[in-house]
């Protein structure tokens, strides 16, 4: 079984700052991809950003990046040039080829004027 | 058309009612999936679908029942729920594009806000 664990329950960050959100996971696969998802207070669940397990190059997505260490199992979400609007709560999840996508218990992120 | 449309967004029913929550997507998508959100907590999978079959089912109370008449709608319908039962379902779906081959981007609906009395 997979488990993905998130150990800051809540952030903050003044706009315009970087934050860093950590993320690690556990799974016997080798295939596999990771996401970063945001969910504001609308609760639509957004995908931030997504890397694939044989992808060694970090993915990127305009002011989000991602450290993937695959030997440390961890993921971790770099917020660049925080705005307010990234004040939502944001997911770690796995995916696996059976379908299964698996959420960590998410860090609430505040970003202050 | 990206989206996947949830209805209805908010309902309320007692304990003894029978209800249907509705899932709807037009973008040829073969997987759908239902999850259940508390508040402040992550989405817990209940049910996936795959090619209108049933592929998973996480071991979710019969009174939560799935259905999927057709590979454009799914359906969660409730009966006799609890309390604590109260929470945010949500819809996604994605694509399949073979046999144990799964697309890994899912898209979610907005959700609906279900509270038990």
């Amino acid at each position: 079984a997979q488990t993905v664990t998130q150990s800051q329950p809540e952030m903050s960050v003044q706009e315009a700052e970087t934050v860093t959100l950590s993320c690690t996971y556990d799974t016997s696969e080798n295939n596999y991809y990771l996401f970063w998802y945001k969910q504001p207070p609308s609760r639509q669940m957004i995908l931030v950003i997504r890397q694939e397990a044989y992808k060694q190059q970090n993915a990127t997505e305009n002011r989000f990046s991602v450290n993937f260490q695959k030997a440390a199992k961890s993921f971790s979400l770099k917020i660049s040039d925080s705005q307010l609007g990234d004040t939502a709560m944001y997911f770690c999840a796995f995916f696996t080829r059976y379908g299964k996508l698996t959420f960590g218990q998410g860090t609430i992120l505040t970003v202050h004027p | 058309d990206t989206e996947v449309t949830q209805t209805p967004k908010h309902l309320v029913m007692g304990m003894t009612n029978k209800k249907s929550l509705k899932c709807e997507q037009h973008m040829g998508h073969r997987a759908m999936y239902w999850y259940k959100q508390k508040a402040k907590k992550p989405p817990e999978l209940m049910f996936v679908y795959s090619y209108e079959k049933l592929s998973i089912n996480e071991s979710v109370p019969s009174r939560f029942s799935p259905e999927c008449p057709n590979s454009s709608l799914l359906n969660l319908h409730l009966h006799a729920l609890q309390p604590e039962d109260s929470a945010l379902y949500l819809c996604a779906s994605s694509t399949r594009t073979g046999e144990g081959v799964w697309d890994e981007k899912l898209f979610f609906g907005s959700g609906t806000q279900l509270s038990v009395l």
